[in-house]
């Protein structure tokens, strides 16, 4: 089993919908988790972090951490064609290593 | 300039030739990551280092080596590049608790041919 799964999509919204990503991890003890959005051919880059249970908000994007239930979870709001892109998951376990998943490819079609 | 720098952005070579890429930064961390990315496949992680004296592998090191020149450089090396190596590869920097994510670089693409 992979310390970080998503599921690798692609996932096409309308524009102005929202567009939900999702993402599981496998170990408990699990510290922090990030949300990476990486253009093709581009280099990830920091969207979004949470380190407690609940919702975190920042604009238009919603980070959901439930912990018990070992997930974590993306929104996007009012989504954008300039949105398209792979979203990668991430989470630091016990601070010592980043574990990433897959990434889901997004597609916000006009 | 870019936190972390990554040279070269491109580069194209031959089977059996030795090629070494560099990573340097500016954010004081203390740790440096290398990754490399396939379509399909996600980030993987080739070698990281905790600080100069700490170097570790990660799960595909084999046909790779890292030398941490100083805390703010950390260069990959192909001994000698085979064609599965062609990939996009990524330096990575984060601080002791990896509290605030990583930071990338830009990138190399790399074309074994």
């Amino acid at each position: 089993q992979k310390e970080v799964e998503q599921n690798s999509g692609p996932l096409s919204v309308p524009e102005g919908a929202i567009a939900s990503l999702n993402c599981t991890y496998s170990d408990r003890v699990s510290q922090s988790f990030f949300w990476y959005r990486q253009y093709s051919g581009k280099s990830p880059e920091l969207i979004m972090s949470i380190y407690s249970n609940g919702d975190k908000e920042d604009g238009r994007f919603t980070a959901q951490l439930n912990k018990a239930s070992q997930y974590v979870s993306l929104l996007i709001r009012d989504s954008q064609p300039s949105d398209s892109a792979t979203y990668l998951c991430a989470v630091n376990l016990s601070g010592n290593q980043f574990y990433f998943g897959t990434g889901t490819s997004l597609t916000v079609i006009p | 300039d870019a936190d972390v720098t990554q040279t070269p952005r491109n580069r194209i070579t031959k089977t059996g030739k030795r090629i070494m890429l560099e990573c340097s930064q500016t954010k004081g961390h203390d740790r440096m990551y290398w990754y490399r990315q396939d379509p399909g496949l996600g980030l993987r992680l080739i070698y990281y280092s905790f600080d100069v004296k700490d170097i570790n592998k990660g799960e595909i090191s084999d046909g790779y080596s890292v030398s941490r020149q100083a805390q703010a450089k950390f260069s990959l090396s192909l001994e000698s590049a085979i064609p599965n190596q062609t990939a996009l590869y990524f330096c990575a920097t984060s601080d002791r608790q990896g509290s605030y994510g990583y930071t990338f670089g830009s990138g190399t693409r790399l074309t074994v041919v």
